[in-house]
């Protein structure tokens, strides 16, 4: 079945840039998301990648792609504590289904 | 233009009653979709329409969970005889198209006492 692992913390100094790392194993994946949730709201659209993409890059995220891995990083430069939240990987799949498969979510922590 | 929303944004209720969420979409979104999330874990889908038909009803977790979109917008989430471990945030996203991006509504967050 359909998986996706990403680490759960990750805490960085303002200013610096932040790289959170995400791996899936749906091989027909067509998008994959970038999701960020604050504290008791929803979910934010962040960025998203196709799947014949490498790189894609928008304003300060840089998100990569290696599909022989399956992994996908996400890379915010120059963190702000604003970007404190959880961050959620997620895929789409082409296998029939429309349906997003969701990581656990990495936790950032920007400290001043 | 206006996003995802959801009422009520929180539903305390006592187990075994019978809740109701709805979801309204971002206007013109045909999709739209229902996911359930846990407290520490990511969304788990449950439901999807396309128009006012449930595309894929397979992630609803037993049949006290049912969904309706009888005119392919609003759609209401219902829940029968709750149990504490329905206790979660439940989110609603649509899409354009399927297989497009999803954009997310702030949750209901449901507590069963």
């Amino acid at each position: 079945g359909e998986d996706v692992e990403q680490s759960l913390f990750l805490s960085v100094r303002e200013g610096d840039s932040s790289v959170i790392n995400c791996t899936y194993t749906d091989s027909s994946s067509t998008y994959l998301y970038w999701y960020k949730q604050e504290p008791g709201a929803g979910l934010q659209l962040l960025t998203y990648i196709f799947s014949n993409m490498d790189m894609k890059q928008d304003q300060r995220l840089t998100v990569l792609l290696n599909k022989k891995d399956k992994h996908l990083s996400l890379r915010i430069a120059d963190t702000q504590t604003g970007d404190s939240a959880i961050y959620f990987c997620a895929e789409l799949s082409n296998s029939g289904y429309s349906t997003l498969t969701f990581g656990k979510g990495t936790m950032l922590l920007v400290s001043p | 233009g206006a996003g995802v929303s959801q009422t009520p944004s929180n539903k305390v209720t006592e187990k075994g009653k019978y809740v109701e969420l709805r979801c309204d979409p971002i206007s013109g979104h045909t999709a739209l979709y229902w996911y359930r999330q846990s407290l520490g874990q990511g969304p788990e889908f449950l439901i999807y329409f396309q128009g006012t038909g449930a595309a894929d009803d397979s992630g609803l977790p037993n049949d006290r969970f049912f969904a309706v979109r009888p005119e392919g917008s609003v759609s209401t989430l219902k829940i029968q005889r709750t149990e504490r471990g329905d206790s979660a945030v439940y989110l609603c996203a649509s899409s354009l198209q399927l297989q497009e991006t999803q954009y997310f509504g702030p949750g209901t967050r449901l507590l069963v006492l």
